[in-house]
């Protein structure tokens, strides 16, 4: 089934230690988004891609970056992960026909972050 | 600021109750809005959404929504709920101004029993 895939679904890093999340999608969307989202609070987006145009949230912190090589992956790095960071990291995709914002997002099941 | 406040955090209700989910947002221009479910185990999938139209619009499942513009709010609904109801459920809204900035809410879990 074509599907959003996140990996791996549970990371454990160290303190300072870079670390490198992925997510693929079979949906050929334009659009992929990473979300954070820590526990008992509401999914918050980082930054998205539309093809290969980058829009970074103006609150997300430099230490967060992000690749899309191609339409089917994107990744996240955290540079020097802090124990702050450890969320769920949410890998979304869409594809807009209705233009912005009319699109359903589909979501992969999420990488769980652990910093130790 | 954006905002979306989800007022009930955890519901509890019993099989065949009635469910009202609230949903307030904070923007005072045009917005697109979107229920997402989250069943226990598995990841976040649209339930309904709404960006013109009709007010009143229908999602999978037997559940529903009223976008009431003057309220600021898109309260979901379903007038029987069934133990597979479980879940948790999160409101979205993105600003209909050319953006692709989504403002979740911070959800809410919902409990059938059986």
């Amino acid at each position: 089934d074509a599907m959003v895939i996140q990996n791996p679904r549970y990371q454990v890093t160290q303190f300072g230690k870079p670390v490198t999340l992925s997510c693929s999608q079979t949906l050929n969307h334009n659009v992929m988004y990473w979300y954070q989202q820590k526990s008992s609070q509401a999914p918050k987006l980082l930054f998205h891609y539309y093809d290969k145009d980058f829009n970074n949230e103006a609150d997300t912190p430099d230490n967060f970056q992000s690749r899309r090589p191609n339409t089917s992956f994107c990744f996240l790095d955290i540079r020097s992960p802090g124990l702050g960071d450890a969320a769920m990291y949410l890998c979304a995709t869409s594809t807009p026909p209705g233009g912005y914002g009319t699109d359903t997002q589909y979501f992969g099941p999420g990488t769980r972050l652990t910093v130790l | 600021a954006q905002s979306v406040s989800q007022h009930n955090h955890h519901v509890i209700l019993s099989e065949a109750a009635s469910l009202e989910l609230g949903c307030n947002y904070s923007y005072g221009g045009t917005v697109n809005l979107f229920w997402y479910v989250q069943y226990p185990g598995q990841h976040l999938q649209l339930l309904l959404k709404y960006f013109s139209g009709d007010p009143l619009v229908k999602g999978i499942k037997g559940f529903e929504a009223e976008f009431i513009k003057s309220k600021f709010s898109f309260n979901l609904r379903k007038p029987s709920v069934q133990w597979s109801d479980t879940a948790e459920y999160f409101c979205a809204v993105n600003a209909a101004s050319g953006t692709y900035k989504y403002i979740f809410g911070t959800g809410t879990r919902l409990k059938v029993l059986a």
